[in-house]
């Protein structure tokens, strides 16, 4: 079952902050980050564990509420060079490979 | 390193045809996955291979089928090609499993993909 990407897109102009969400009805192991440019592959960004872990990437940031099985993504002073598409993929518990979400559009603007 | 690659970047197939996608990978790495991507969609998985010899259904599986004879290649077949298979393909590939119960997991690391149109 896909994990619930909201919102599905959003405008931002240099300099602002943005939130994305990522929400399960399952029990969730680990949640990925991925960055999409257009015409372009799935780029890692960071990896989030059961556990409430919080992790950085430059001005890129993700939280993991195990209790609610949501994941939040926090971009920070954006930059035109973050524009794209943002997918989280989850990982239930036992051997169930990566569902992605459908994807939140981000643009910048200057 | 190359990475991940795929072959070809673009095909253009009739209803009914047959193709066969390439993804080579030189990390490596054991695991590697077969995605489409269709607008609004997300990525969904078709079929996944855990090591060389093993292949397992995704979560859309019917239409394709898969092979897994050397380690660092991963073959997508589609037998008798339907409008509905028009997508872009991504293979990907992992260290290990993401699901592995030890407490660590791996990012996927994708290819550029294939962009599939059935006419």
């Amino acid at each position: 079952q896909q994990p619930v990407q909201s919102p599905q897109a959003v405008i931002l102009r240099e300099g602002e902050d943005a939130v994305i969400n990522c929400s399960s009805s399952k029990a969730l192991y680990s949640v990925h980050w991925y960055r999409q440019k257009h015409g372009e592959a799935p780029v890692f960004l960071m990896i989030l564990l059961k556990g409430g872990e919080q992790k950085g990437h430059d001005k890129i940031s993700a939280s993991f509420n195990e209790k609610k099985q949501q994941s939040s993504l926090y971009l920070t002073a954006s930059q035109l060079s973050y524009s794209g598409t943002y997918f989280c993929g989850t990982e239930s518990m036992g051997n169930t490979p990566l569902v992605f979400g459908k994807g939140t559009r981000l643009s910048v603007i200057a | 390193n190359a990475g991940v690659t795929q072959t070809p970047k673009f095909r253009v197939l009739k209803t009914g045809q047959s193709m066969t996608l390439l993804c080579a990978q030189d990390m490596n790495h054991e695991y590697m996955y077969w995605y489409r991507q269709d607008p609004g969609m997300g990525l969904r998985l078709i079929h996944y291979s855990v090591g060389e010899g093993t292949t397992a259904k995704g979560e859309v599986p019917d239409g394709y089928n898969v092979s897994r004879l050397k380690k660092q290649n991963f073959l997508l077949g589609l037998e008798s090609a339907a409008p509905s298979q028009t997508s872009v393909y991504f293979c990907a590939s992992s260290y290990s499993p993401p699901y592995v119960s030890s407490g660590v997991s791996y990012e996927q690391y994708f290819g550029p993909g294939t962009r599939l149109t059935v006419t």
